[in-house]
């Protein structure tokens, strides 16, 4: 069955550093997602992005915050200059049509420290 | 704007009970998805369901239903015969008018033991 993958599973990072976050939606998805859960809360819509552009993004996904579908299979999440408050889950998402009328499928999450 | 209030953080219950999840939400949409995700302690977030607003029949998959009442906004989420392997925490979502997120509650923890 198709997933989404994202590596690494864990990335441990000292404040100040960039960070790159990966992922390979299911390969005939057309919409993608980046979340995030921070530890034992809800998880939260950070942004979307078709066509090779964000189409929505929310009020967390600040300048230190950037997407890009770099070849046709990777999705990336960066992270200009990480804070201790960026420790959370972060979890891609894709769909095959109509947005939030398709299901989003999530990957396993890549869960980032920040030290 | 849309919201989904899940009101119980926590459920604990032995194996073999029947446990009930709420889910209420608010939308001004007339025609929108409720969707049903479970996040096992491994992490991952688990597809469940996706129920339409024009369809009120609940469903039933194996020892899960749902019960969806669009008068009540609600869409409940039953486990018979619950098993250990239930044990997660299980997020209602909506997504956004525009369709363009999911708008999650804030979960229910399900404890099942033995």
């Amino acid at each position: 069955e198709p997933e989404v993958t994202q590596t690494p599973s864990h990335q441990v990072t000292q404040m100040g550093q960039e960070v790159i976050l990966r992922c390979v939606p299911i390969s005939n998805h057309l919409y993608f997602y980046w979340y995030r859960q921070i530890l034992g809360q809800k998880v939260e819509f950070l942004v979307s992005f078709y066509n090779n552009e964000i189409s929505e993004k929310s009020e967390i996904f600040d300048d230190q915050f950037s997407v890009e579908r770099p070849d046709g299979s990777n999705f990336t999440l960066k992270i200009r200059s990480t804070k201790l408050e960026d420790s959370a889950m972060y979890f891609c998402a894709s769909s095959g049509s109509d947005r939030g009328l398709d299901i989003q499928y999530f990957g396993a999450g890549t869960r980032l420290s920040v030290l | 704007a849309q919201k989904v209030t899940q009101a119980q953080t926590e459920i604990s219950v032995v194996e073999k009970e029947d446990v009930t999840l709420d889910c209420v939400y608010e939308t001004r949409d007339t025609t929108y998805y409720l969707f049903w995700y479970k996040q096992p302690p491994s992490g991952e977030l688990v597809f469940l369901i996706r129920r339409n607003s024009f369809d009120e029949q609940n469903e039933i998959s194996g020892r899960y239903s749902w019960n969806f009442q669009k008068s009540t906004s609600s869409f409940n989420f039953t486990i018979t015969a619950s098993q250990v392997v239930d044990s997660a925490v299980y997020f209602c979502a909506l997504p956004n008018t525009g369709f363009q997120k999911l708008v999650f509650g804030t979960g229910t923890r399900l404890l099942v033991s033995p």
